[in-house]
């Protein structure tokens, strides 16, 4: 079983629509949680931190859920340029980071 | 901003070759990794580095070496490279300091082809 996983997907939605991602981890001694954003034959990029308490930055949501041990990711109102691969990503050891393979989105207009 | 930077976005090899690929990091980050991605396999860590010269196996370290003599710069070494070595390589940094808990930039990536 992988450390970290994702539903890879693809998830298909139109503008406007509201869609979540969930990722789980196995390890319960993970310490930071995020979401990075990922463009076709791009680099990752920082999407969020997951903290304990969730958080919101204008149309995204990101919540941890320690004790069933997963992460989620709400994209409300999608937009076309939401299309690109999402990757949870856990840190165990300070500074290293396990990734999940990622979950591709395709908002269509 | 950070910026990595890594030596070549496209890279062609024979079987066998040397390679070298050189990371470069600009914010005085303390953290360096090297990952491959591949379809259907993820982010795979290969090698990572705390500080100068110092280094720690990945997840997959078989076939790689490192080598971090300054702080900006974390080179990933395949010594005989082999077909199954084609990829796409990520370097990123990070730091204890940074506000954001250990957050990764990532390089722009070298797609590696080893034929």
């Amino acid at each position: 079983r992988k450390e970290v996983e994702q539903d890879p997907g693809p998830f298909n939605v139109p503008e406007g629509a509201t869609v979540a991602f969930n990722c789980t981890y196995s390890n319960s001694a993970s310490q930071s949680f995020f979401w990075y954003r990922q463009d076709c034959r791009k680099e990752p990029k920082l999407l969020m931190s997951v903290y304990s308490s969730g958080n919101e930055d204008g149309r995204f949501t990101a919540q941890l859920n320690r004790a069933s041990q997963y992460i989620s990711l709400l994209i409300r109102d999608s937009k076309l340029s939401d299309s690109a691969t999402y990757l949870c990503a856990v840190n165990t050891n300070a500074g290293k980071s396990t990734f999940g393979d990622g979950t591709t989105l395709t908002v269509k207009p | 901003d950070v910026k990595v930077t890594q030596s070549s976005r496209y890279l062609v090899k024979r079987t066998g070759e040397k390679v070298f690929l050189e990371c470069v990091q600009d914010m005085d980050h303390e953290n360096m990794f090297w990952y491959r991605q591949d379809p259907g396999l993820g982010l795979r860590l290969i090698y990572f580095s705390y500080d100068v010269k110092m280094k720690e196996k990945g997840d997959i370290p078989e076939g790689y070496s490192v080598s971090r003599e300054k702080k900006e710069r974390f080179s990933l070494i395949l010594e005989s490279a082999s077909t199954n070595q084609t990829s796409m390589y990520l370097c990123a940094s990070s730091s204890p300091r940074d506000g954001s808990t250990d957050t990764q930039y990532f390089g722009p990536g070298t797609r590696l082809t080893v034929l």
